[in-house]
């Protein structure tokens, strides 16, 4: 199979960092994205990784690691805003996107 | 530079019948793709076209069926809408099958 396993739910506060996690099966492995979905509303993308590492943009980094199928999104200096799902997409050889079922986020004052 | 655009934004039907979704994707992108997203799961992929094509398809029934026009804008039909079909229509565009993906706001079905 082709499975995407992140956390249903994480909490944090203002301010603060917090990292979510993404595992996925590395056969045929061809690209991994983060989006954000606020509710009621469609994904926005926030970050593509291919090749091991850390990405940064912003107050949001992207890392990965091939070979162990391992991927997280760090967000920093949380604000209220960022409070929304986190999706983890992985794409495979065929170039269908397989997304997780997302990290829902609560960020508190 | 405008985005992807779905219509309509809700659609309510009753069980047997047939529903249209539409998209429209970026200028530029010619890959579409749709995806349900039913209350509580996550994105499940349904259809990928290309150049007018179908190049993948997720675990969906054949009743789920679709189009690409010339001009890259897609169609999402569902036949014999059951209960269960109720959920958010997400439609993505890329450049081609590689690049990312970017979202339209999505049409809410409701099957009664």
């Amino acid at each position: 199979g082709q499975n995407i396993d992140q956390p249903t739910e994480m909490t944090a506060t203002e301010g603060a960092i917090v990292q979510i996690n993404c595992t996925y099966q590395t056969s045929g492995f061809n690209g991994l994205f983060w989006y954000q979905q606020h509710a009621a509303e469609a994904p926005t993308f926030l970050s593509y990784n291919v090749l091991d590492g850390l990405e940064e943009k912003g107050r949001f980094s992207s890392f990965l690691s091939r070979s162990k199928g391992y991927s997280y999104l760090l967000l920093k200096e949380l604000q209220m805003k960022d409070s929304a799902s986190y999706l983890c997409a992985v794409r495979f050889n065929t170039d269908k996107l397989i997304f997780g079922t997302g990290t829902r986020l609560q960020v508190f004052p | 530079e405008a985005g992807v655009t779905q219509s309509p934004t809700h659609l309510i039907k009753t069980r047997g019948q047939q529903a249209t979704l539409r998209c429209s994707p970026i200028s530029g992108h010619t890959s579409v793709y749709w995806y349900q997203q039913a209350l509580g799961l996550g994105l499940q992929f349904l259809l990928w076209y290309d150049e007018g094509e179908e190049r993948n398809r997720g675990n969906f029934p054949p009743r789920f069926s679709g189009r690409q026009f010339p001009n890259y804008s897609s169609e999402l039909n569902v036949n014999a809408l059951e209960l269960e079909d109720s959920a958010l229509y997400l439609c993505a565009s890329s450049r081609d099958g590689q690049e990312t993906q970017y979202f339209g706001p999505g049409t809410r079905l409701l099957v009664l």
